[in-house]
């Protein structure tokens, strides 16, 4: 079993719909993070969490908002889709603590697209 | 601003060596990491550096020079199997970076046979 998973791995919306992407992992790290990916490009930070009751925005937040509902679950959420957000969405996570070099583990991603 | 400078592509030849350069303008410094990412995959962790100097994992070494704020990754005896893109990530730990990564666009790696 993977130890990040993310669902739904694909998905097709219209502008203005609410869309949810929820990551789930078994590796029990504290860290857990949701990028975004455009094609051709690096990986933009959107929101981490350093445990359940710390929460971050990262630097493209505008538009998102994240829950985090156990250790285990991130959840991102898009109240608004718009066709910009049109990306590959990934969730990691990494142990913290202090360890360097605090190795992120990625989900397998979800491919969003609005329309 | 805070910036990672990486090739956008580089073609090189099965059985070869390919090195991808990074450099980086952050406000403060925590370590230079390197990931693997296959057209559609998730990126993987390959290597960190922290300290100057060359460090060594199979066909792969990173290495890091602080003061010239530079590093590079080097893949020796090229397979098809390492055709993908590479990004360098550097842990920021200026003010209000929270000691995040920040992000290289990526180097994609072509490989011939």
């Amino acid at each position: 079993d993977a130890d990040v998973t993310q669902t739904p791995r694909n998905r097709i919306t219209k502008t203005g719909k609410r869309i949810m992407l929820e990551c789930s992992q078994t590796k029990g790290h504290d860290r857990m993070y949701w990028y975004r990916q455009d094609p051709g490009l690096g990986l933009q930070l959107i929101y981490y969490s350093f445990d359940v009751k710390d929460i971050n925005k990262g630097e493209i937040s505008d538009g998102y908002s994240v829950s985090r509902q156990a250790q285990a679950k991130f959840s991102l959420s898009l109240e608004s889709a718009i066709p910009n957000q049109t990306a590959l969405y990934f969730c990691a996570t990494s142990v913290g603590a202090g360890r360097l070099p605090d190795t992120q583990y990625f989900g397998p991603g979800t491919r969003l697209t609005v329309l | 601003g805070q910036s990672l400078e990486q090739p956008s592509e580089v073609t090189a030849v099965e059985g070869a060596i390919v090195q991808i350069n990074c450099t980086y303008q952050t406000s403060g410094f925590y370590g230079l990491s390197w990931y693997q990412q296959h057209d559609g995959g998730a990126p993987t962790f390959l290597s960190y550096n922290a300290l100057d100097g060359l460090e060594e994992t199979g066909r792969f070494s990173s290495f890091l020079s602080r003061s010239d704020s530079y590093g590079y990754l080097l893949l020796q005896e090229l397979q098809m199997k390492d055709s993908a893109s590479y990004f360098c990530a550097v842990r920021d730990y200026g003010v209000g970076s929270n000691y995040q990564l920040i992000w290289g666009a990526g180097t994609k790696l072509i490989i011939k046979p």
